[in-house]
This record gives structure tokens, C-alpha cells and sequence, in this order.
């Protein structure tokens, strides 16, 4: 198992295009979480599934971002309108149902806002 | 509101010291973490603390959970330039228990 894949692993938009980034979690874990890193910062969490239902969402998630689990397996996180306040390093992170506690990140897709 | 405070931000050491860097939360947590994070890189689990008194530790890396003073310590012993990164602590908040809250980080470098 090679860990958290995420795709693509850069970005470059222009101000008021749509993105979606993928997170493949590692294959036996069915929680999955979104996280959200500016420089200098730690990461702010947006998100949190386990299976294909979205159980947490932070205020930080705006209207303009979904994220979805359709099968329980990979999760797609969509941002409309893009703000350049939205430039970010977007991190995956996945953890085993039971006694999971660990958060396995992935190396995360960061997201330039023109 | 969950607040995590890491304390120092910045750390200059010379290879060979010890030091200890401090991480303190305000309200009542479960789990807490502490996770390095090389430049430009995600993010690498090192402990993960269960329970008052836990103590885990990993080569030069030692790690304890106060959870009555609420305070965590990431303490490192005979540093070597390898150990220079932003090591990050994180405290689960929220109602599913698994939302992750940061600090902004601990910034390491060892010197020789």
C-alpha cells in the first residue's frame, strides 16, 4: 500500500474558475478527512467522512465548497467561484475504523488563485 | 473554542542539546497528536496520546500527555540535524471526535 494519494498535486486557476481535487484514501480505511494549510500555519480541518456519509463540516467550509465520498472510497473536494484567498496547500488525510486513531495524510495539492 | 498553543514557535538548537517544546490546549480533549512536517512536504505522524500520563517515545523524540494540566510535551534529546523541521501538535475537537485542531507550529533547526 503506497499510502494517501492526491491529484493533482498543483494548481493554477484564475479567480472565479471551479476546481476538484481528488484524495484516494489507503484502501482499508473508511474515514477520510480534508484539511486546509496556508504558509506558516498548521492545517485548519473543513471536513470529515466515514464511508460515503459526510459527518462533520467546519464553519470554515463555505458555500462554495463540497466534498463528497459517492462509494465510500475516493473523495472529491469541489471549490466554485475560487478567491485568491483560497490559495491553500489542501490536505487529505485517512484513518482505520476501528482504534484508528491516526491521521495518515497524503502529500497534499496546493492551489494557486490568479 | 478549542484553542492549541505551541510554545516556542521558533527553536534554533546546536546539535547535541536537549529541549523541550510545550503544547497547551483550553478545553477537555481526548487524543492528542504530534506530527512533523518537513518543507514543502505533508504531514508525518510521530505520537499519538491516549490518555493522562501517556508517555511515547521514539529515538530522540519523547513525547508525554498532562491531561488535568492540559499540556503536552515534545521533548528532544541529544538533537542531530536530521530532527530540523515544524513539528505540529493537534487536539481532536468537534462532535464526531475527529476533527483535528493545530497548533501553528513549532519551527526546529539544529545547528552544528
Amino acid at each position: 500500500d503506497t499510502g494517501v494519494s492526491q491529484d493533482p498535486r498543483h494548481k493554477i486557476t484564475k479567480r472565479g474558475q471551479n476546481v476538484t481535487f481528488r484524495c484516494d484514501p489507503i484502501s482499508e480505511h473508511n474515514r477520510l478527512y480534508w484539511y486546509r494549510q496556508t504558509l506558516g500555519q498548521g492545517p485548519e480541518f473543513l471536513t470529515y467522512f466515514q464511508n460515503e456519509a459526510q459527518l462533520e463540516k467546519s464553519r470554515l467550509l463555505s458555500d462554495r465548497f463540497s466534498a463528497e465520498r459517492p462509494k465510500g472510497s475516493f473523495s472529491t473536494l469541489e471549490i466554485q467561484r475560487t478567491e485568491q484567498g483560497d490559495s491553500a496547500m489542501y490536505l487529505c488525510a485517512s484513518s482505520k475504523s476501528r482504534g484508528g486513531y491516526e491521521q495518515y495524510f497524503g502529500p497534499g495539492t496546493r492551489l494557486t488563485v490568479t | 473554542e478549542l484553542k492549541v498553543e505551541q510554545n516556542p514557535l521558533f527553536l534554533s538548537m546546536q546539535e547535541g542539546k536537549n529541549y523541550t517544546i510545550y503544547c497547551n490546549y483550553s478545553t477537555t480533549s481526548d487524543r492528542l497528536y504530534w506530527y512533523r512536517q518537513d518543507p514543502g512536504k505533508s504531514l508525518e505522524s510521530l505520537f499519538v496520546l491516549l490518555s493522562n500520563g501517556a508517555v511515547k517515545q521514539e529515538g530522540r523524540l519523547m513525547a508525554s500527555l498532562d491531561t488535568k494540566a492540559r499540556l503536552s510535551t515534545l521533548h528532544i534529546t541529544a538533537a542531530v540535524h536530521d530532527l530540523s523541521a515544524t513539528y505540529f501538535c493537534a487536539v481532536v475537537f468537534g462532535n464526531s471526535g475527529y476533527a483535528l485542531n493545530f497548533g501553528k507550529g513549532t519551527s526546529l533547526l539544529v545547528t552544528p
